[in-house]
């Protein structure tokens, strides 16, 4: 079945840090892969995504690449913020299975302090 | 445009108790799913729904019930509470499942067992 591994966390990093959650995947098929954010006391938000193998999702300064060989899709930012301060989950989508449901990791926690 | 809407946003059930989690969208969504969210454990499908007249299960779909009679509404039932359902419950829609489109979520349904 399909399974999303996560960076443990909670990381906790200065204002200005580079960041990198790393991410790995294990599907049937060929899934389309997501990064999701949840700041406190709120559903999640779709960040970016990619829907094959070396696309780049890019927002907010955020960035993914679909990286097939290594069934990864590490999150990277170069400068973080306070504001970035949430949980971010890393998820896929396939057609096999629960019919292109998401599988989640466990998340990440990300304090950004000033 | 409300996106998806999620009712109550708190709730404390004594065990034995049923009740229904709302959830209901305005975007002609046709896909929509429900999840619960613990600690360490990211987010887990319990049931989803591909159109109006269908639904299935997903990972965890024991203790609950899910209709859909219409495609802007899926309400998802505890039949009798337990404390192990104690979690917090997100409703998300996608316009056609996640492979290509995210999903939008609610901001959740807080709910205590006790």
């Amino acid at each position: 079945g399909n399974s999303v591994t996560q960076m443990e966390g909670p990381v906790t990093l200065s204002e200005e840090a580079f960041l990198t959650i790393n991410c790995t995947y294990t599907a049937t098929g060929y899934p389309s892969l997501f990064w999701y954010v949840q700041y406190p006391g709120e559903g999640l938000q779709l960040l970016l995504k990619a829907t094959k193998a070396d696309d780049k999702g890019s927002n907010k300064g955020f960035e993914a690449t679909y990286r097939k060989e290594t069934t990864s899709f590490h999150l990277e930012k170069g400068s973080v913020q306070v504001s970035d301060s949430a949980v971010y989950f890393c998820a896929l989508s396939d057609l096999g299975g629960s019919a292109r449901q998401l599988t989640f990791g466990s998340g990440t926690q990300l304090t950004v302090l000033p | 445009n409300a996106g998806v809407t999620q009712t109550p946003k708190f709730q404390v059930l004594k065990t034995g108790q049923s009740m229904t989690l709302q959830c209901a969208q305005d975007m002609n969504h046709e896909y929509m799913s429900w999840y619960r969210q613990d600690p360490g454990m990211g987010l887990r499908l319990i049931h989803y729904s591909v159109g109006a007249g269908i639904t299935d299960q997903g990972e965890v779909p024991n203790g609950y019930n899910v209709s859909r009679s219409t495609t802007e509404d899926f309400p998802l039932r505890l039949l009798s509470a337990a404390p192990s359902q104690t979690s917090v419950y997100f409703c998300a829609s996608s316009k056609q499942g996640g492979t290509n489109y995210g999903y939008t979520f609610g901001s959740g349904t807080r709910l205590t067992v006790v």
